[in-house]
């Protein structure tokens, strides 16, 4: 069965330093998404991709955080420099651009800033 | 202001009985509503989708109802496991971008 991958799995980064996340859409998927998810909270939506193109950043800190989908494929989300406050878990999901939005969502990836 | 609001305390269910869990939503106009169930430390699985002149669907042992008069969605597990306790999310679609606006989630723990 298709599945969305995202990597690494697991992430520490001191404050102040880089970071990246990689994720890999189910394969003809046009959407894909990057949301970020507190303890207890339910995911929050950073960037949406259509393709190559940026369709809503509206929520990405861009002093800090980048994204980008480079051949409409697989996706890069960057922070840099890290915040303590970004300590959270990273969710990648994809859907196929029909008449509803079922969301296919990765592991994700937990960060922890120190 | 726009909210979709879910049960914030875990809902705590004797085994074989029927889980009701129920999401609200304020100011929004949605088409369809999700239901998506979500294990600890992993991205939420799409389990339902009803639309928005459906009024009930069903899928094995789940079911989901939608009210867009009361603005309320209520999703039901029956003869529930312990195997089903995880956190249960529900998203809305506005039908503007294929953008999804979720609720806060509501732990359902099943006792054996």
């Amino acid at each position: 069965e298709a599945e969305v991958a995202q990597s690494p799995r697991y992430k520490i980064t001191e404050k102040s330093q880089a970071v990246a996340f990689w994720c890999d859409p189910i394969s003809g998927h046009a959407t894909l998404y990057w949301y970020r998810q507190i303890l207890g909270q339910g995911p929050e939506l950073l960037v949406q991709f259509q393709d190559e193109s940026v369709v809503d950043d509206s929520q990405l800190p861009k002093d800090r955080f980048s994204a980008e989908r480079l051949k409409g494929v697989d996706s890069t989300l960057k922070i840099q420099p890290a915040e303590l406050g970004d300590s959270a878990m990273y969710l990648c999901a994809s859907s196929a651009q029909t008449d509803y939005t079922e969301a296919f969502f990765g592991q994700g990836t937990r960060l922890t800033v120190v | 202001s726009q909210k979709i609001e879910q049960n914030s305390e875990a809902l705590n269910i004797q085994e074989g009985k029927t889980a009701t869990l129920t999401c609200n939503y304020t100011n929004y106009s949605p088409a369809y509503l999700q239901w998506y169930r979500q294990d600890p430390g992993r991205g939420p699985v799409f389990l339902l989708l009803i639309r928005e002149n459906e009024k009930e669907k069903r899928k094995e042992r789940l079911k989901v109802t939608f009210d867009t008069t009361l603005k309320q969605s209520l999703f039901h597990i029956t003869a529930s496991q312990p195997a089903d306790s995880a956190t249960y999310l529900c998203a809305l679609d506005e039908r503007s971008n294929y953008q999804l606006i979720w609720g806060a989630g509501t732990k359902l723990i099943i006792k054996p």
